[in-house]
């Protein structure tokens, strides 16, 4: 079975300071990983997901995470945060009927 | 890239009343949808999984007598909230896919403010 567990319920960083949003997983097959954004009172949009290939992704905004098998990692991180970026962040793994198991969510605070 | 529509945005009912909301997919067809309700300050919980042409699955402790959902083609799913209570007040996303591999991502609707009174 898959689970996800995402650190941190609420993270704060400065303007321009290094965003890092922790998620561990744990599956018994390759995972599918995802991590999706939600602006207030909006549905949630994709912002980067892992599936195969370079362990590196790179999404929009300026997001990217890194796949560590060995830590079964998949934290999302951009250099330097942007008042824009205040949201609430959801870490996903693929379930194995095709859903997504979700994460608790991280809401990001960005300190002017 | 692919669009879900969810309609409407935000709904004010009475107690006892029933509230539709539509998902769309706008340009791709839908094999599968999901439906989510967050509480505040929660994740997403979801609700059931609705296959074109077939019964939608329910996930346990969901009321499907309560929570009617229809997914009539492979553009459109319901969801009615029937004889609405204020517990029922929640924020409601449906997603869609229109691929079955277990790396196509979800495509979300902006989601629908219900509020009950």
């Amino acid at each position: 079975a898959q689970s996800v567990t995402q650190l941190g319920s609420h993270v704060s960083v400065s303007e321009g300071a290094l965003v890092l949003l922790r998620c561990n997983y744990s599956s018994s097959v390759p995972p599918y990983l995802f991590w999706y954004v939600q602006y207030p009172n909006q549905g949630l949009q994709l912002l980067l997901k892992y599936t195969t290939g370079a362990t590196l992704v790179k999404g929009i905004n300026g997001f990217e995470a890194e796949f560590k098998k060995s830590e079964t990692s998949f934290h999302l991180t951009k250099p330097s945060a942007h008042m824009s970026d205040a949201a609430e962040y959801f870490c996903a793994v693929s379930g194995s009927n095709y859903q997504l198991i979700w994460g608790a969510g991280t809401k990001l605070i960005i300190k002017p | 890239g692919a669009v879900v529509s969810q309609h409407p945005s935000w709904v004010i009912c009475k107690s006892g009343t029933s509230v539709k909301i539509e998902c769309r997919s706008l340009d791709f067809q839908a094999t599968t949808m999901f439906w989510y309700r967050q509480f505040p300050k929660q994740s997403l919980m979801l609700m059931a999984t609705s296959n074109e042409g077939s019964k939608a699955t329910y996930e346990q402790g969901v009321e499907k007598d309560k929570f009617l959902i229809n997914h009539a083609s492979l553009t459109l799913s319901t969801l009615t909230v029937t004889s609405a209570h204020p517990e029922d007040s929640s924020f409601y996303i449906c997603s869609a896919r229109g691929q079955e591999t277990y790396n196509s991502p979800l495509h979300f609707g902006n989601g629908t403010r219900l509020t009950v009174t």
